[in-house]
């Protein structure tokens, strides 16, 4: 159990485009949803914390209007990285949380952006 | 400030054990949890601690003492494809999650 998917799991797209990747709860309902970037042999930095119906709270640093989060329903959250640049390439990472804060969060198996 | 501090590398032996600790100074604490994650990949989810003491999994276990703001992974006979990082994160009194920056252990034969 515990199932989180991400889609696509590697993109490649050109300076100014938008990217959007999906990030689904399989077999569980998700009342709330992370989004992280990792780059290179660093930590992972979460971007922002979506609760299903309601505005994401992103960290500081992240440009909300940038990265877009949309949690339409207790099991699909999206983060659309709007007019991507080169230095946006990084591995997205969504996790999803079941229930009550104080469980563990399920990942997904990660994105690969690559912006030229 | 909140901080998670880990060894950066370790390196071990086939068959061996290995202990990687984590200590921690957060705002409040609501559990403290390891994840493995292999080159490439997302992370996934080992071992929980809430409660002081050592939880054991199969060749995992995980210890933890919140007097301390101390735990330890422990990783018994040791296989090459534990060859990974393992993060350390405490969640804090509002339910986030802090990560420590990933212990990358290294098996060699």
């Amino acid at each position: 159990g515990a199932v989180v998917s991400q889609h696509p799991s590697r993109v490649i797209c050109k300076s100014g485009t938008s990217v959007k990747i999906e990030c689904r709860s399989l077999d569980f309902q998700a009342t709330t949803m992370f989004w992280y970037r990792q780059f290179p042999k660093q930590s992972l930095m979460l971007m922002a914390t979506s609760n299903e119906g309601s505005k994401a709270t992103y960290e500081q640093g992240v440009e909300k209007d940038k990265f877009l989060i949309n949690h339409a329903s207790l099991t699909l959250s999206t983060l659309t990285v709007t007019s991507a640049h080169p230095e946006d390439s990084s591995f997205y990472i969504c996790s999803a949380r079941p229930g009550t804060p104080g469980e563990t969060q399920y990942f997904g198996p990660g994105t690969r952006l690559l912006v030229l | 400030g909140q901080n998670i501090d880990q060894p950066t590398e370790m390196t071990a032996t086939e068959g061996a054990i290995v202990q990687i600790n984590c200590t921690y100074q957060t705002s409040g604490f609501n559990g403290l949890f390891w994840y493995q994650q292999h080159a490439g990949e997302a992370p996934t989810f080992l071992s929980y601690n809430v409660l002081d003491g050592l939880e054991e999994k199969g060749r995992f276990s995980s210890f933890l003492s919140r007097s301390k703001g101390y735990s330890y992974l422990l990783l018994k006979e040791l296989q090459m494809k534990d060859s990974a990082s393992y993060l350390c994160a405490v969640m804090d009194s509002n339910y986030q999650l802090i990560w420590g920056a990933g212990t990358k252990l290294i098996i060699k034969p």
